[in-house]
């Protein structure tokens, strides 16, 4: 799988957006970006994800360049429940390996009032 | 609340012991994952079962053994146990096998 770099550390105001880079500058056409995040100890939480197009849900957009080289999650108004340490993930697509995650050591987010 | 069911929370053992950790998946789901965390190799994936059969290894040890049974859930033995087995196990499940997992809450493991 492709390996992701991202910031070691963010700092957030809360209620202003976040945004998350990571780069995946050897990322392959099969391969998809995920995004996790894990909120002290607690088990990882699934956020997004995406192939090629920009991706929204409830909680995040994922923005994803055209190259596909790299990506940017952004959490549109954060809150203090936001503090995590958020994992960019570049996993490939079917395959006999696809179905485990490799985690690197992620970006530690702090949202402070 | 993910779905996924982990039990013991917590578990405190001896070296040289087994434990056996459960997971439940998500109503649904066929395929579970385990993983490890610990303070100086972050999360690492383990082994993965789909509907009973396995399906990927990772970096798991010939101490550790798992399976996942007919009703889909899904047990982790760690036998032989060493000081450095100390760590969260997270259990994660998914729809099929390229679907995003889910995760539990994990089970703390400590070697006395």
């Amino acid at each position: 799988d492709a390996k992701t770099t991202q910031p070691t550390s963010m700092d957030c105001a809360e209620g202003r957006a976040a945004n998350l880079p990571c780069n995946h500058s050897t990322i392959s056409g099969n391969e998809y970006v995920y995004w996790y995040r894990q909120i002290h100890s607690q088990g990882p939480q699934y956020i997004i994800h995406g192939l090629k197009n920009n991706e929204t849900n409830e909680m995040a957009s994922l923005i994803i360049t055209e190259d596909r080289k790299s990506s940017t999650l952004i959490l549109p108004h954060a809150t203090l429940r936001d503090t995590a340490v958020y994992y960019c993930i570049v996993r490939v697509g079917r395959t006999s390996s696809w179905g485990k995650l490799q985690f690197g050591a992620g970006t530690q987010v702090v949202v402070t009032p | 609340d993910s779905g996924v069911t982990q039990t013991p929370k917590h578990l405190i053992t001896a070296t040289g012991q087994r434990v056996t950790l459960r997971c439940s998946p998500r109503s649904g789901d066929l395929s579970v994952y385990w993983y490890q965390q610990s303070l100086d190799q972050g999360l690492q994936f383990l082994i993965q079962y789909y509907n009973g059969e396995e399906r990927a290894k990772g970096n798991i040890l010939e101490r550790f053994s798992a399976q996942q049974f007919p009703d889909l859930h899904s047990e982790l033995n760690l036998s032989s146990l060493e000081l450095g087995d100390s760590a969260l196990y997270f259990c994660a499940s998914s729809v099929d096998e390229g679907q995003p997992q889910h995760f539990g809450d994990g089970t703390r493991l400590s070697i006395l």
